[in-house]
């Protein structure tokens, strides 16, 4: 039973443009988003988070949004960059654990001049 | 910081063969997480620790698969014996526990493991 999931395995945007990566879950135990940024044959690394009692958090080109009615969150990168390129994690934290995550497949971002 | 640390980077091994990932976490962090990643099921946690103890081992797939901490800067994750199946990259990531709600996790490197 996937709990968060990524829907769009791969997006193709013009540099400059909007990126919007999307992720929904199902449990409503969650009380802490992040999205990680992963390249090739590296580890993930921690991009930006949201608290479940917020909507929004921005933080440079990057913002992410959540609709808890919807239990759906959304990466948005503006301008999108070629260096922006690599894949995205959505995870949602367990509330009461161990800053337990669990993680979404991923969306491979690609981002061309 | 020298950041998490995993090895070997890269294993090749035969079907039926024991297979050892290590990782060393940051120190001072005192949560330490095995993950597994596929192409199917993307980033999969495994088994997570804390103050060395396992916390939850329920995303250990097989008996075949085993985890230990023996102290805060060691971790092991063996695979005995070893299936093509298990071919996939192992991530090992570990985290504070500051109290802030901020805290994130940080990963290593990953070991990217091929059963032939």
């Amino acid at each position: 039973d996937q709990q968060v999931k990524q829907n769009s395995p791969s997006l193709s945007v013009q540099e400059g443009r909007i990126s919007i990566l999307n992720c929904d879950y199902t449990n409503s135990m969650f009380d802490y988003f992040l999205w990680y940024k992963k390249y090739p044959a590296e580890g993930p690394t921690f991009l930006i988070s949201i608290s479940s009692i917020k909507d929004k958090n921005e933080d440079g080109r990057f913002t992410v949004f959540l609709n808890k009615s919807a239990k759906h969150l959304s990466l948005h990168i503006v301008p999108s960059q070629p260096g922006d390129s690599a894949v995205y994690f959505c995870a949602a934290r367990v509330s009461g654990g161990y800053n337990k995550l669990i993680f979404g497949a991923g969306t491979r971002l690609a981002v061309h001049p | 910081d020298a950041g998490v640390i995993q090895s070997p980077r890269h294993e090749v091994t035969e079907m039926g063969q024991e297979v050892t990932l290590r990782c060393k976490p940051i120190s001072g962090h005192n949560s330490l997480f095995w993950y597994r990643q596929t192409m199917m099921r993307g980033l999969e946690l495994l088994i997570y620790f804390n103050n060395n103890v396992p916390i939850d081992d329920s995303g250990m797939p097989e008996d075949r698969f085993s985890a230990k901490m023996p102290n805060a800067s060691f971790s092991t994750l063996k695979i005995q014996p070893s299936e093509p199946r298990d071919s996939a990259v192992y991530f090992c990531a570990s985290s504070p526990r500051t109290g802030r709600l901020q805290e994130t996790q940080y990963f290593g490197p990953g070991t990217r493991l091929l059963v032939l």
